[in-house]
């Protein structure tokens, strides 16, 4: 039974330059979490989806950031243009519905902004 | 702005002993309470819920709640090596869309001396 899938699970890019991180969630869950950890502010929610609408996005910390759900199965983080403070892991996290709070991450993907 | 608070550690138990865990949360309307195991390099993972005041056992772990005092602990009896991690708190409270994001403590790193 797949978990959460995430790509790539590790990017390296330079400063200024598109990045796209991309999120499978569990099949049959409803609801979608994008998380960022670093080691000064721990794990911290970005933005979450409900049934494919963006709930509440207040995490995410400056307009370079967006993130889509074109569908249940398909989310997308963007960041745009990069600097090295974005530098951290990003997780996706999903949960089976919108009343059941137990979520379930991916393996995240490392990023790295020179 | 909802708070969780862990202390960091490290917290050394000696192989076969009893692991405590602590943390509080901040805000009063907090719902539903969990308990992730985050290996080095690795995704946290979901150990144990709790939702409701008392003590809630799975195996060698026992979660505590306490809404009154707003503290939740985790205990791990007969203590092994493999778990050594760091042990993340996490709050959810429900809005009025539902499910929200969790918020997360900075986790305390525990390590079990064989």
């Amino acid at each position: 039974d797949a978990g959460v899938i995430q790509s790539p699970r590790h990017e390296v890019t330079e400063m200024g330059q598109e990045v796209t991180l991309r999120c499978k969630p569990i099949s049959g869950h409803n609801s979608l979490f994008w998380y960022r950890q670093t080691m000064m502010r721990g794990l911290e929610l970005l933005i979450y989806f409900n049934n494919n609408v963006p709930i509440d996005d207040s995490g995410m910390p400056e307009d370079r950031f967006s993130a889509k759900m074109p569908n249940a199965s398909f989310s997308t983080l963007k960041i745009q243009p990069s600097e090295p403070r974005d530098s951290a892991v990003y997780f996706c996290a999903s949960s089976l519905s919108p009343l059941a709070s137990e979520q379930f991450f991916g393996p995240g993907t490392r990023l790295t902004v020179l | 702005q909802k708070e969780v608070e862990q202390n960091s550690g490290p917290l050394s138990v000696p192989e076969g002993a009893i692991a405590s865990l602590n943390c509080t949360y901040s805000d009063r309307g907090s719902q539903s309470f969990f308990w992730y195991r985050q290996y080095s390099g690795k995704s946290p993972e979901l150990i144990m819920s709790i939702y409701s005041n008392g003590d809630k056992e799975d195996g060698r772990f026992t979660a505590q709640l306490n809404k009154a005092s707003q503290y939740v602990s985790l205990l791990i009896r007969d203590s092994q090596p493999s778990d050594s991690a760091t042990y993340l708190c996490a709050v959810n409270m429900y809005s009025g869309g539902g499910a929200d994001g969790l918020t997360f403590g900075k986790g305390t790193h525990l390590i079990i001396q064989p």
